[in-house]
């Protein structure tokens, strides 16, 4: 069963950076498709960007592609996700999601999602 | 960027009655386009994904239709447990992938 663990709660200055983690188990991580999503209280989910850690490629979206860089660590099955020049309308639950593959067809939709890490952003 | 809009917002209605949500494309998505309920306090959870097709361990109750622009969630009768916010997502034409506004189903 594929399991996604996320770091804990960060409180962080206008103008900072946060760095979230999620660990992967339960599969071969090299194998997933890591996206990460982000949520503002009361508002839909929000697309940032993806990695493919077997091959180190990411997607993101314009929005974020200037202060959003998401990292993998294979040797520990982690991904990372760093969104920079933080302002109050960054404070949302960012989460990981794993895309959906059945081993015959890989799809942009997300069957695993870790728990959610609430990031504030206030002075 | 394609937009998804969810109709109606708010549904009201009592457990055993059937609900009837909606998801209107900007353009169109073919079928792909995928449906998630999320509780509060928890990650979103995957329905339903190219447009009909029921992920791993989602009842029977659910169902979803449409193709091109109009999509429809259809939970034939609600359980206590399914009073729920939901989304729909598409994968047709991007990046960005894009979800909708979401719609919730209240209980009566």
């Amino acid at each position: 069963q594929v399991q996604l663990v996320q770091s804990g709660a960060e409180v962080k200055k206008p103008g900072s950076s946060v760095k979230v983690s999620c660990k992967a188990s339960g599969g071969s991580f090299s194998d997933y498709y890591i996206n990460w999503v982000r949520q503002a209280p009361g508002q839909g989910p929000e697309w940032m960007g993806r990695i493919i850690p077997m091959v180190d490629t990411t997607n993101y979206a314009q929005k974020f592609q200037a202060r959003v860089t998401i990292t993998a660590d294979k040797s520990t099955s982690t991904a990372y996700m760093e969104l920079s020049s933080l302002r109050s309308e960054d404070t949302a639950v960012y989460y990981c999601a794993k895309e959906r593959d059945d081993g015959v067809e890989r799809m942009e939709f997300f069957d695993y999602w870790g728990q959610g890490t609430l990031v504030t952003v206030s002075s | 960027e394609i937009v998804l809009t969810q109709s109606p917002a708010t549904l009201s209605l009592s457990p055993g009655e059937r609900a009837t949500l909606s998801c209107r494309a900007s353009q169109s998505v073919h079928s792909y386009l995928a449906w998630y309920q999320q509780k509060p306090g928890q990650a979103p959870r995957l329905l339903i994904y190219d447009a009909s097709n029921r992920a791993t361990g989602i009842p029977a109750r659910f169902s979803g239709s449409g193709s091109g622009t109009d999509f429809t969630l259809t939970i034939s009768s609600l359980e206590p447990e399914d009073f729920a916010v939901y989304y729909c997502q598409q994968r047709a034409n991007w990046p960005p992938l894009t979800f909708g506004g979401g719609s919730k189903v209240e209980m009566k």
